[in-house]
């Protein structure tokens, strides 16, 4: 079993809908991370956090440290939010262990 | 204020060569992570990075991988006698302090002939 667990693999939406991915994790950690890679590759940092939510325009995270589970949210969702999310456990010495991802296509 | 820069951004080896991979951080940032992401894979954690010193290198290979990070200059990883499964792309990310947001380079595809 993997320490860091993503659900779905792959989601597909239609636009304006609204979406949820899943992570869960069974190591101790200090943050949790959200990560977004492009079609194109490149990674970008959307979220960092250790309790309770956050949100970023559409984005909003939230974590359960007592259940070991956070969630992505994206209200609103667009073509172009269309990419792979990555949770990622934070553990000590700031390693990261990633999920394998969930592969996001919003059509229009 | 440019972001992680890793260069090249495609690298093409035949069996045996060796590979260098570099990574500027962002301006500020001191400490340098590196992670591999095999095709079709999820990404892995490889080495972390302070100035001058290897914090933790358990994600790497034991054999043909390094990686340092030295006072002045880029942090390097480098792989001797490439092999066809070191074909991946590897990424490397920075922060300021420990347990920060990291911030991602483009990536190097590395591609092993």
């Amino acid at each position: 079993k993997n320490e860091v667990e993503q659900s779905p693999q792959n989601l597909t939406a239609q636009e304006g809908e609204f979406i949820t991915i899943n992570c869960s994790y069974s190591v101790g950690i200090s943050a949790l991370h959200w990560l977004q890679q492009h079609p194109g590759g490149g990674i970008v940092s959307l979220f960092m956090l250790s309790s309770g939510k956050k949100k970023h325009g559409r984005l909003i995270a939230t974590i359960n440290i007592q259940e070991k589970h956070s969630s992505l949210h994206i209200t609103a969702s667009h073509p172009r939010d269309s990419a792979v999310y990555i949770c990622a456990a934070e553990t000590s010495g700031s390693r990261l262990t990633f999920g394998e991802g969930t592969q996001l296509t919003v059509n229009p | 204020n440019a972001g992680v820069m890793q260069n090249p951004r495609h690298l093409v080896r035949r069996r045996g060569q060796e590979a260098r991979l570099r990574c500027s951080p962002m301006k500020g940032h001191s400490h340098v992570y590196w992670y591999r992401q095999l095709p079709e894979e999820g990404l892995k954690f490889m080495v972390y990075l302070q100035k001058e010193n290897i914090i933790d290198e358990s994600g790497m290979p034991k054999e043909r991988f390094s990686a340092e990070f030295p006072k002045e200059g880029p942090s390097i990883l480098r792989i001797q006698q490439v092999v066809r499964g070191d074909s991946a792309a590897y990424f490397c990310a920075s922060s300021p302090t420990q347990q920060e947001t990291q911030y991602f380079g483009p990536g190097t595809r590395l591609l092993v002939l």
